[in-house]
């Protein structure tokens, strides 16, 4: 089975504090992804990555910035946290390396964050 | 502005009859279609998808249809079940890696 791991389930952070949220994922896909979720508004991508070093950013980029130095890694970073960034955060990957339409995306469990 | 949209929040059917979700979307260059589920406290997981050279594509109790002069696609379940309850998020790309996202329809099977 492919497994997305995601390293924090739960994290309260405060204003203007640094926050890394990793991702793992086991089946040495190319292709990984952070979108947030919030109600009324569905998955929203900040960034994603198709290779080790590469990254794009999605529709939502600010505030962010991710890095991915191993295949099997993928990090968000939020530089200093702001209240507008409280949001669930889910991680995601794909195998097929054309395009991820033709694939699917598997998701980790998500990692809800809170900034006060 | 979302590109991809769920008119529909909530969605409450008896087990056994059939649920329907509906699904439109605005980006006439969107070529691929996806359905996703998602239980609490778990990340989404893929459930159907469709290419826009088709107009439905079935998989068991699930069935997607397209309708593509109308921008508008469903998702048919029959029959419901108590497991089917959960949020159900429409998916669309283009040509590229992105995924657009509607906002999710929370499906409620009644026993």
């Amino acid at each position: 089975d492919v497994k997305v791991t995601q390293s924090s389930r739960y994290l309260v952070k405060r204003t203007g504090e640094k926050v890394f949220l990793e991702c793992v994922q086991d089946m040495d896909h190319e292709n990984m992804f952070w979108y947030r979720q919030d109600p009324g508004l569905g998955l929203r991508l900040i960034y994603f990555s198709y290779d080790v070093k590469m990254k794009e950013k999605g529709d939502i980029p600010e505030g962010y910035s991710v890095s991915r130095e191993k295949k099997e890694r993928f990090s968000l970073i939020l530089e200093s946290a702001s209240t507008n960034q409280t949001s669930m955060y889910l991680c995601a990957s794909s195998l097929n390396p054309d395009r991820v339409g033709t694939g699917e995306l598997f998701f980790g469990e998500g990692s809800r964050l809170t900034v006060l | 502005d979302q590109q991809v949209k769920q008119n529909s929040p909530s969605l409450s059917v008896q087990e056994g009859r059939i649920s329907i979700l509906n699904c439109d979307y605005t980006n006439s260059m969107f070529d691929y279609f996806l359905w996703y589920k998602k239980y609490p406290a778990e990340g989404p997981t893929f459930l159907i998808s469709i290419s826009s050279i088709k107009d439905k594509n079935e998989d068991g109790r699930f069935t997607v249809f397209l309708n593509k002069s109308a921008k508008h696609l469903s998702l048919h379940i029959v029959p419901s079940q108590p497991g089917d309850s959960a949020v159900y998020f429409c998916a669309a790309s283009e040509d590229d890696y992105k995924l657009s996202f509607g906002a999710g329809t929370t499906v409620t099977v009644r026993a």
